[in-house]
Parts: C-alpha cells; sequence; structure tokens
C-alpha cells in the first residue's frame, strides 16, 4: 500500500537554528512531492514542488530549502530559521494527476 | 490571478443534519480540477470529493456531494447524515490543468453536534 511518513511531528527550534524536515513516500515510484505551510486561518500555501530526483520548484521566495536526494524522499531545510518560518508544515505526494496524499504535518514553533 | 474563497469561517451542525459550504472560485483557465479536502483535528489532509470541470454531472461520493455551478464559479459541498467524525476543517481547492499547484481556500471550520 501506499504511505507517507513526516517527521518530526513537532519542533521548538530557536531562533538562528538549522531546520530539516524529512518526507518520505512508500508504495509507489516516481511521485510528484510537495512542501506546503499553513498558517493559522490561512490556506495551504505552496512552498516547494518536485517532479524527480535534483527537480525542485520552489513557489515562494524565503528563507527554506528543499532537496530530492532519492526518489521517495524530499527534504525541507533551512540554515537559520526566522520567527515568521514558524507553521504546520505539510508534505504531500501525487502520482493520479490532482490527487494528493498528504503526510501528517509537522508544527514547527521557532522562539 | 487565480482564488478561492470559501466566505463561512465557522458552522455547525447538528448530527444526521444536512450541511453546505461554500465555494467559489477565480480562474481564467478552461481545464481545471476543484477538489474538497477534509482536516480533521489529527491534521492530516484527507481527499473528500474531487470534481473535473469539464463534467456537467455533480460528483458524489457516499454521504458527501457537490453543487458545481461553472458558470457561476462555484463549488459547495452538501454533507448528508452529519456525523461526529466530520468535524473538522475543509478547505476548497483548484488546480488548472497542466500545473502542479493546488490552489486553496482559507476553510470552513465545521463542527457536528450531539
Amino acid at each position: 500500500s501506499q504511505t507517507i511518513h513526516q517527521w518530526p511531528a513537532t519542533l521548538v527550534q530557536p531562533v538562528g537554528s538549522p531546520l530539516s524536515l524529512e518526507c518520505t513516500v512508500e508504495g509507489t515510484s516516481n511521485p510528484n512531492l510537495y512542501w506546503y505551510r499553513q498558517a493559522a486561518g490561512r490556506g495551504l500555501q505552496l512552498l516547494f514542488y518536485s517532479v524527480g530526483i535534483g527537480q525542485i520548484s520552489s513557489e515562494v521566495p524565503q528563507n527554506l530549502s528543499a532537496s530530492r536526494p532519492q526518489d521517495r524522499q524530499f527534504i525541507l531545510s533551512s540554515k537559520k530559521l526566522l520567527l515568521s518560518d514558524s507553521g504546520f508544515y505539510l508534505c504531500a505526494w501525487s502520482v493520479q494527476y490532482g490527487v494528493y496524499t498528504f503526510g501528517s504535518g509537522t508544527r514547527l514553533t521557532v522562539v | 490571478a487565480q482564488t478561492v474563497t470559501q466566505s463561512q469561517p465557522e458552522m455547525s451542525v447538528q448530527e444526521a443534519e444536512t450541511v453546505t459550504l461554500s465555494c467559489t472560485y477565480d480562474t481564467s483557465e478552461s481545464n481545471y480540477y476543484l477538489f474538497w479536502y477534509k482536516q480533521p483535528p489529527s491534521r492530516q489532509m484527507i481527499l473528500v470529493i474531487r470534481q473535473e470541470a469539464y463534467k456537467q454531472q455533480n460528483a458524489t461520493e457516499n454521504r458527501f456531494s457537490v453543487n458545481f455551478q461553472k458558470a457561476a464559479k462555484s463549488f459547495s459541498l452538501k454533507i448528508s447524515d452529519s456525523q461526529l467524525g466530520d468535524t473538522a476543517m475543509y478547505f476548497c481547492a483548484l488546480l488548472s490543468s497542466g500545473t502542479y499547484k493546488y490552489i486553496f481556500g482559507t476553510g470552513t471550520r465545521l463542527k457536528v453536534l450531539a
């Protein structure tokens, strides 16, 4: 069966510290992968998407970067976190066009 | 620019009753898809229902159905026989054909009352 793993579920990090959030997909190959951020009272905002290994498209200029070192692995990173990076981060994948499967999310609080 | 608007930040419904969540959108594309996603307190987003814009027939999934009015750019979700497990945040989303980017609304928080 197809599953998506996202971790950690909760993270508290000081300003200026690095960040690494990982997402892995099982049970499928060559998925499209996505990172979204959800702010309180707002919808989801697409941050990055990837259609293949090493292929990353950025939607929003920001303090974050993404990488796809393996077919089913998608990593969201930052060298130095800002307070404004706090939020709920969701990883998602799709094979069938337009149908996303989301991970369980990471609540990031930058203090 | 493409937009999705959900004008009802919060709604409540009695168990077993029917509720309709509103969504309007704006796009200049002719081929697109519309979705409703549910985000329960566990926070994992779950696809509820999907509608292809070229299909005139409204999509249905068990107790969930949509009223898709293409000319009016309206895409409402009807939940029949509401259950306590339907309590969640509901997001309407638009995806233009040939793109990967969902445009999400701001969500409607639905609470089903016992």
